[in-house]
């Protein structure tokens, strides 16, 4: 049972213009959501975070949204640039309760950025 | 310096065989995990632990072993390799309480069992 789905494996965009990368989530006790980027021969390393309190964060280029009624967020770049170009994990965390260790992984969406 | 150091990088085995995968940090994080990335699967989480004494089973133990050596020091190992553990295999690090929500990843270790 995937508990955080990235449906789309792939998105192309022009550079200069937005992408938006789409996560949704079935578990109810996800109260924290995390965004990471891998590029090839590197690991993971963190974007940008959202609390479930929020519904909205920015961070220059980078804001995420968080719908909790859809349980939906999405990681919006603006304007994307070349160097965007990589894997984007989705992650959630039911981060009350001790739990907060556990972080739930998206199977990931490919960006791909065209100058 | 890199905080989170996997060795080796790349490792090429035969089934059967036994093989060890290193992971030290120097974040001074307490938690340490272990994750496996196979195409189109996302991360999952094989072991992690809370602190040299505490060891813990994640969603994919099985046919896979840790040692928590110290702090900083957190060791996966195959006993007995095959090939559907061909897979990129990545150590990651947190700190304790609210913070502890992100995790910080080393650079992965791509293994091949042929």
């Amino acid at each position: 049972d995937q508990q955080v789905k990235q449906n789309s494996p792939s998105l192309s965009v022009q550079e200069g213009r937005i992408s938006i990368l789409n996560c949704d989530y079935t578990n109810s006790m996800f109260d924290y959501f995390l965004w990471y980027k891998k590029y090839p021969a590197e690991g993971p390393t963190f974007l940008i975070s959202i609390s479930s309190i929020k519904d909205k964060n920015e961070d220059g280029r980078f804001t995420v949204f968080l719908n909790k009624s859809a349980k939906h967020l999405s990681l919006h770049i603006v304007p994307s640039q070349p160097g965007d170009s990589a894997v984007y994990f989705c992650a959630a965390s039911a981060s009350s309760g001790g739990s907060n260790y556990k972080l739930t992984f998206g199977k990931g969406t490919l960006l791909t950025v065209n100058p | 310096d890199a905080d989170v150091t996997q060795t080796p990088r790349n490792r090429i085995t035969k089934t059967g065989k036994r093989i060890m995968l290193e992971c030290s940090q120097t974040k001074g994080h307490d938690r340490m995990y272990w994750y496996r990335q196979d195409p189109g699967l996302g991360l999952r989480l094989i072991y992690y632990s809370f602190d040299v004494k505490d060891i813990n089973k994640g969603e994919i133990s099985d046919g896979y072993s840790v040692s928590r050596q110290a702090q900083a020091k957190f060791s996966l190992s195959l006993e007995s390799a095959i090939p559907n553990q061909t897979a990129l295999y990545f150590c990651a690090t947190s700190d304790l309480g609210l913070a502890g929500v992100e995790q910080f990843f080393g650079p992965g270790t791509r293994l091949t069992v042929l």
